[in-house]
């Protein structure tokens, strides 16, 4: 069964202090990597894909990478408005041999104190 | 920018009735979801749809499901007799041909299901 474990489960930051969100992952046949990000009563937003070890995204104060075992969210001098619960989820071959199946891990929630 | 429609917001249901969720996905996607997550849990694969037909489906989407594209816009989610455990934020997401790299999955903001 495809496993996605986040870590922390909640972090607290000050306003410009970088720090980093860890998800490994078990899975069967890997088809790619997302990092989303959920507030409150939403749905996911999306961030990014990854699809090889050694792969990295950049968008503003975020930075995504892969390694064969678990990913990385870096968060450079994060805002207030960074403030989010951060969704790792995997994307792997289903029962049906197809690539439909996407499974999340549980978040962490991150909190950034002015 | 192009959004994912789900109508109502929240929805109340006594346990034993049906429901239909609906779902507005992005005109030129091709491929539909539902997800559900329950609160404080993490978010649940239940269903994939691509032309016309349920293309995945997970342990959670058994017989009290079903998915229909009834016309060329709306996608909907039914659920024939509701149980307390149902009680979840439900979410569609969609995606066109070749996008996920880019663009990922498109989710709606949910539907709040309540079964009382």
């Amino acid at each position: 069964e495809d496993q996605v474990t986040q870590s922390p489960e909640a972090l607290r930051l000050q306003e410009g202090e970088s720090s980093s969100l860890n998800c490994s992952y078990t899975v069967s046949g890997l088809r790619g990597l997302f990092w989303y990000r959920q507030d409150p009563g939403k749905g996911p937003e999306f961030l990014f894909t990854l699809y090889s070890a050694g792969e990295e995204k950049e968008k503003e104060r975020l930075k995504a990478t892969l390694t064969k075992k678990e990913s990385f969210l870096h968060i450079t001098a994060p805002k207030p408005e960074d403030s989010a619960t951060y969704l790792c989820a995997v994307q792997a071959r289903g029962n049906s041999g197809g690539y439909q199946k996407v499974t999340f891990g549980t978040g962490t929630k991150l909190q950034v104190i002015p | 920018e192009p959004e994912v429609t789900q109508t109502p917001s929240h929805q109340v249901t006594q346990m034993g009735q049906e429901v239909i969720l609906r779902c507005v996905p992005i005109s030129n996607h091709l491929y539909f979801y539902w997800y559900r997550q329950i609160l404080g849990q993490k978010v649940e694969f239940l269903v994939s749809f691509y032309n016309n037909e349920i293309s995945e489906k997970s342990e959670i989407f058994d017989d009290q499901f079903s998915v229909e594209r009834p016309d060329g816009s709306n996608f909907t989610l039914k659920i024939r007799s509701t149980k307390l455990e149902d009680s979840a934020m439900y979410f569609c997401a969609s995606r066109a041909q070749g996008t996920v790299k880019n663009y990922g999955y498109t989710f709606g903001s949910g539907t709040r299901l309540t079964v009382v």
